[in-house]
């Protein structure tokens, strides 16, 4: 079974700061982890994936996230905040000999402070 | 291509009544996905189809939903006798293959009143 578990239901940052939003999942097989941002009363939009290849995984709009298999973590970080950024951000897992379907977190409100 | 199309966005509905959304995938996607999003929370599982086949179903899929995808193409989300517990965004996503990343829809928006 895969499951993820986000940190931190909202998470404010100044504009210009590091921001951080954290991620732990679990799998019994080895993973595929996405991060997607929502904006209100939209659809998902994703961000990056990781696929087994490369562990530092690049994204959209400068955003990027880390697979660590020893912390079974995949935290995404963005170096300097802008207010565009203010969404809530899921991190979601599937399983990769499967892939049959896709596991959300609760997701994390992402405030930027001006 | 323009993306996962849904509609309609918004819905409002009284009890008892039944209704049904639809969804156009991205052309060539063969896997198409519904999910549920309540406030607050992420989206959860309902179903998937793999071109015209509905393969898996969660529990969260009562007897009163039914999904289908004639011809592995546009499908479609009926529920029946609604409840006000179905009020709630369903969203919509489609893959090109197992793996792949899902593309969301906008979501229709459903209010039982």
């Amino acid at each position: 079974a895969q499951s993820v578990t986000q940190l931190g239901s909202h998470v404010s940052v100044s504009e210009g700061a590091l921001v951080l939003l954290r991620c732990n999942y679990s799998s019994s097989v080895p993973p595929y982890l996405f991060w997607y941002v929502q904006y209100p009363n939209q659809g998902l939009q994703l961000l990056l994936k990781y696929t087994s290849a490369a562990t530092l995984v690049k994204g959209i709009n400068g955003f990027e996230a880390e697979f660590k298999k020893s912390e079974t973590s995949f935290h995404l970080t963005k170096p300097s905040a802008h207010m565009s950024d203010a969404a809530e951000y899921f991190c979601a897992v599937s399983a990769s000999n499967t892939g049959n379907q896709f596991y959300f977190g609760t997701g994390t409100s992402l405030t930027v402070i001006p | 291509d323009t993306g996962v199309s849904q509609n309609p966005r918004h819905k409002i509905t009284k009890r008892g009544q039944n209704v049904t959304f639809r969804c156009d995938p991205i052309s060539e996607h063969n896997r198409l996905y519904w999910y549920r999003q309540t406030l607050g929370q992420g989206p959860e599982f309902l179903t998937y189809f793999q071109n015209e086949a509905q393969l898996e179903k969660s529990r969260l899929l009562s007897d009163r939903f039914s999904a289908e995808r004639p011809k592995g193409s546009f499908s479609t989300l009926e529920i029946q006798r609604t409840e006000q517990g179905d009020s709630a965004m369903y969203l919509c996503a489609s893959s090109l293959n197992k793996n792949t990343e899902a593309f969301f829809g906008q979501g229709t928006r459903l209010t039982v009143v």
